[in-house]
């Protein structure tokens, strides 16, 4: 089944403890991206990836790193995490960027105190 | 970053009735995507639209690609309790590699 799983669903975590939030797909596709949803403000994109080997940032990307070794995996990593990064996290992909139906991961809520 | 102008923010209907949201953008996009997002789960797309003046249907789905580039609406006929959800549009503005995400439009649905 074509999916995109994110990993983990919630996760609770303290000011300043390093996590990785892992993204995984299975559709061979070029583009992958992270956004997080907060209440009003609809999705904003964090990181994005063109393909391998080349990521650039989106609107929010403070506070956030990622990395794109191979095709299928596109983990979002929040070295020292703070509150104000408290939201649900989503990661998509798609066969290339623009054309082609992005498939979203099931989210990831995590919050930070 | 740039802003995409989503309304309205929520509508609660009754069942049976036609609902209109639309999104208008300040610069000119390429691409227009309409998405729903049902309590816990990511957004799923529902339509899909490049170019300028189309107009394209999903079942009781309609969404047109607006003649300046700068807006798009979706329309749902005949509205059902599983219409509820959060309605996102987003957009490929014509320059860069970044999509923009509307605030979403909250849709409650009256049986």
């Amino acid at each position: 089944e074509a999916q995109v799983t994110q990993n983990p669903r919630y996760l609770i975590t303290v000011t300043g403890k390093k996590l990785t939030v892992t993204c995984s797909q299975n559709m061979n596709h070029e583009y992958m991206s992270w956004y997080r949803q907060d209440p009003g403000l609809g999705l904003r994109q964090i990181y994005y990836s063109m393909n391998v080997e080349v990521t650039d940032k989106g609107d929010v990307p403070e506070g956030y790193k990622v990395s794109r070794k191979e095709k299928r995996n596109f983990p979002l990593i929040l070295e020292s995490p703070s509150p104000n990064q408290t939201s649900l996290y989503f990661c998509a992909s798609s066969l290339s960027f623009g054309r082609g139906r992005a498939f979203f991961g099931q989210g990831t809520r995590l919050t930070v105190v | 970053g740039q802003q995409l102008n989503q309304s309205p923010q929520s509508m609660f209907i009754q069942e049976g009735e036609d609902v209109s949201m639309n999104c208008t953008s300040s610069s000119i996009f390429n691409t227009w995507l309409w998405y729903k997002q049902d309590p816990g789960e990511g957004p799923v797309l529902l339509i899909a639209l490049y170019k300028a003046g189309e107009l394209t249907s999903n079942g009781r789905l309609t969404a047109q690609f607006g003649i300046t580039r700068k807006d798009s609406f979706l329309n749902i006929s005949a509205s059902i309790p599983s219409d509820v959800g959060i309605y996102f549009c987003a957009g490929k503005p014509s320059y860069g590699n970044k999509l923009v995400f509307g605030a979403g439009t909250i849709l409650r649905v009256k049986s």
